[in-house]
């Protein structure tokens, strides 16, 4: 059963453009969502997260946006650049052991 | 550099070879995880330390022991080695009172199985 699903597999914009991560969990004792990027060859690294009591978080061009009653959140990038193009993954954690739930990911491309 | 650092890199084994990925962390950390990433399936927990002398199973554990040797160390044992166990493997490690956010992840080991 997979607990979080993330969409679309892949995607391609413009540099400029405002590409768009979803994903959707399934449960409900999960109380924090965090978005990981991944470049080739390396570990993923913490981009950004969000806990289920706001609806909305901004770290310079990354915004998570957080809606708990269809448990639903999204990744948007404003003002992409080249060097944006990476592997995105959405996850969840909650209870004692903090265990992360990794969504499929997503490659995202960003063209000059 | 602080952080998790894991050995090998890379690493080609037959089917039916034994090996040990190793996983150290620099941080103090309590908690570690061993993830594997395949194509198309994101990230998937084998097994997690919560704590020093405390293993659990994770996601997809089948074929695979780990040992917690210290605060420090994790390892991940192939005790015989499949081609499906063919992936990148990752140690990460996760301190007190982040929730989520406190996870660092090492490289990675590419393993290959033929």
């Amino acid at each position: 059963q997979q607990q979080v699903k993330q969409s679309p597999q892949s995607l391609i914009v413009q540099k400029g453009g405002i590409p768009i991560i979803n994903c959707a969990y399934e449960n409900t004792a999960f109380d924090y969502f965090p978005w990981y990027q991944q470049f080739p060859g390396k570990g993923p690294a913490l981009l950004i997260a969000i806990r289920p009591d706001v609806s909305e978080k901004k770290e310079g061009r990354f915004t998570i946006s957080f809606n708990k009653s269809a448990k639903q959140f999204s990744l948007h990038i404003m003002d992409s650049q080249p060097g944006d193009s990476a592997t995105y993954f959405c996850a969840a954690t909650g209870g004692s052991n903090y265990k992360l739930t990794f969504g499929k990911g997503t490659l995202l491309t960003v063209n000059p | 550099n602080a952080g998790v650092t894991q050995t090998p890199k890379f690493q080609v084994l037959k089917t039916g070879q034994s090996m040990t990925l190793q996983c150290a962390q620099d941080m103090n950390h309590n908690s570690m995880y061993w993830y594997r990433q395949d194509p198309g399936m994101g990230l998937r927990l084998i097994y997690y330390s919560a704590s020093e002398g405390t293993t659990d199973k994770g996601e997809v554990p089948n074929g695979y022991n780990v040992s917690r040797l210290n605060k420090r160390e994790f390892s991940l044992r192939l005790e015989s080695a499949a081609p499906s166990q063919t992936s990148v493997y990752f140690c990460a490690s996760r301190g007190l009172g982040g929730l989520g956010y406190g996870y660092t992840f090492g490289s990675g080991t590419r393993l290959t199985v033929v």
